[in-house]
């Protein structure tokens, strides 16, 4: 059975700042991981995935994430806060293959970015 | 090139009736997912259609059920409505084992 910890409800910082969210997973096979930003009304976009390969996945919009697998995490990061940025986000594990193919979402983390 | 579409955008039924939701995939993808987002509950699955097959079901009741169209698009029926199923309900579409993308959602009310 796949999990997914979001540590924080809320998150907020001052624009120009560091955004940093937090996930752990848990997954009994190889996960494939994802960041999904949710905007007011919206349906969900991706952000970045994990699936094999490279630890540190860059995405959109400055956003950057590092799968460590000894500490089952994949923290989103930004250097730099852009009030744009100001939605919810959720992190997201799948199995890689099989008949369970489905994501597993974390509970969100609402980024609130003041001026 | 257009992503996943869902139609109605907003429905308002009242208890006991039933609701039809529709859903486009991507061109060229042949898998359609649904998922539930209620309040305090989260994002959670329903259903996973590949190719006219469910594939896989959320821990959801039977009265949840869907189907997948020849052109790939899919329809979620929820029957004897409750209040509790008010939420929004978002379709992805991916190709198989990739990476899902989703619509922008029905909102559904229950009252």
């Amino acid at each position: 059975a796949q999990s997914v910890t979001q540590l924080g409800s809320h998150v907020s910082v001052s624009e120009g700042a560091l955004v940093l969210l937090r996930c752990n997973y848990s997954s009994s096979v190889p996960p494939y991981l994802f960041w999904y930003v949710q905007y007011p009304n919206q349906g969900l976009q991706l952000l970045l995935k994990y699936t094999t390969g490279a630890t540190l996945v860059k995405g959109i919009n400055g956003f950057e994430a590092e799968f460590k697998k000894s500490e089952t995490s994949f923290h989103l990061t930004k250097p730099s806060a852009h009030m744009s940025d100001a939605a919810e986000y959720f992190c997201a594990v799948s199995e890689s293959g099989g008949s369970n193919y489905k994501l597993t979402f974390g509970k969100g983390t609402l980024l609130t970015v003041n001026p | 090139e257009a992503g996943v579409t869902q139609s109605p955008t907003h429905l308002i039924k009242t208890r006991g009736q039933q609701a039809t939701l529709r859903c486009s995939p991507i061109s060229g993808h042949t898998s359609v997912y649904w998922y539930q987002q209620a309040l305090g509950l989260g994002l959670q699955f329903l259903l996973w259609y590949d190719e006219g097959e469910e594939r896989n079901r959320g821990n959801f009741p039977p009265r949840f059920s869907g189907r997948q169209f020849p052109n790939y698009s899919s329809e979620l029926n929820v029957n004897a409505l409750e209040l509790e199923d008010s939420a929004l309900y978002l379709c992805a579409s991916s190709r198989v084992w990739e990476t899902q993308y989703f619509g922008p959602g029905t909102r559904l009310l229950v009252l």
